[in-house]
């Protein structure tokens, strides 16, 4: 049991680039989420999903665009990478039911320059 | 609205001190969850504890403990004769279990916690 995945850990971005930020999770879960942590601060939520084909925005989501095609995957798409957009990137995901605890990945530190 | 505080930016201490952070919350649900999260060095988020909004009971597992009183909204915790390796940032975070709730999280914005040997 992997648990949730990323890839990849580190990325440096030119200005205006894009990426794809990828997560996966081995648990059956319906519930995905996309944070980041900014230095010295807590987590902003930036996308979620309740299930495949099912997205909605978090606090932060301008900048970003996801998917969910399947129940595993729940990819981060970055267009026209931004320097506001440095940070590190966690994936998490949970149960169905109410109270679930939020499993996370190892995240992911990207750098625009 | 839903909103987690977590007064205590950077707490610094000596190894075997005895550290509280505390977590003051608010929500209008009556049913709702509490959660304690690590951060070391390295980065990853470390699930602590979970605690329902109809136990009130405090939970001690080895060196840590919890205090959960609803009368004034707080979820403290406790790290008792404190080591090196338990400095890392702490967060605290709500989840409300009304209908519609997409389970997410309102997290605290953490603290730091140094234990100097």
């Amino acid at each position: 049991n992997a648990g949730v995945t990323q890839t990849p850990k580190f990325r440096i971005l030119k200005i205006g680039q894009s990426m794809t930020l990828q997560c996966a999770q081995d648990m059956n879960h319906n519930y995905m989420y996309w944070y980041r942590q900014d230095p010295g601060m807590g987590l902003k939520l930036i996308y979620y999903s309740v299930g495949a084909g099912i997205t909605d925005k978090g606090e932060v989501p301008n900048g970003y665009n996801v998917s969910r095609s399947t129940t595993e995957d729940f990819p981060l798409r970055l267009e026209l990478a931004a320097p506001s957009q440095t940070s590190v990137y966690f994936c998490a995901s949970s149960y169905r039911t109410s109270g679930s605890m939020q499993f996370f990945g190892p995240g992911t530190r990207l750098t625009v320059l | 609205a839903q909103k987690v505080t977590q007064a205590q930016t950077e707490i610094s201490v000596v190894e075997k001190e005895d550290v509280t952070l505390d977590c003051v919350y608010e929500t209008r649900d009556t049913t709702y969850y509490l959660f304690w999260y690590k951060q070391p060095p390295s980065g990853e988020l470390v699930f602590l504890i979970r605690r329902n909004s109809f136990d009130e009971q405090n939970e001690i597992s080895g060196r840590y403990s919890w205090n959960f009183q609803k009368s004034t909204s707080s979820f403290n915790f406790t790290i008792t004769a404190s080591q090196v390796v338990d400095s890392a940032v702490y967060f605290c975070a709500l989840s409300e279990a009304g209908a519609g709730n997409n389970r997410k999280l309102i997290w605290g914005l953490g603290t730091s916690l140094a234990v100097n040997p």
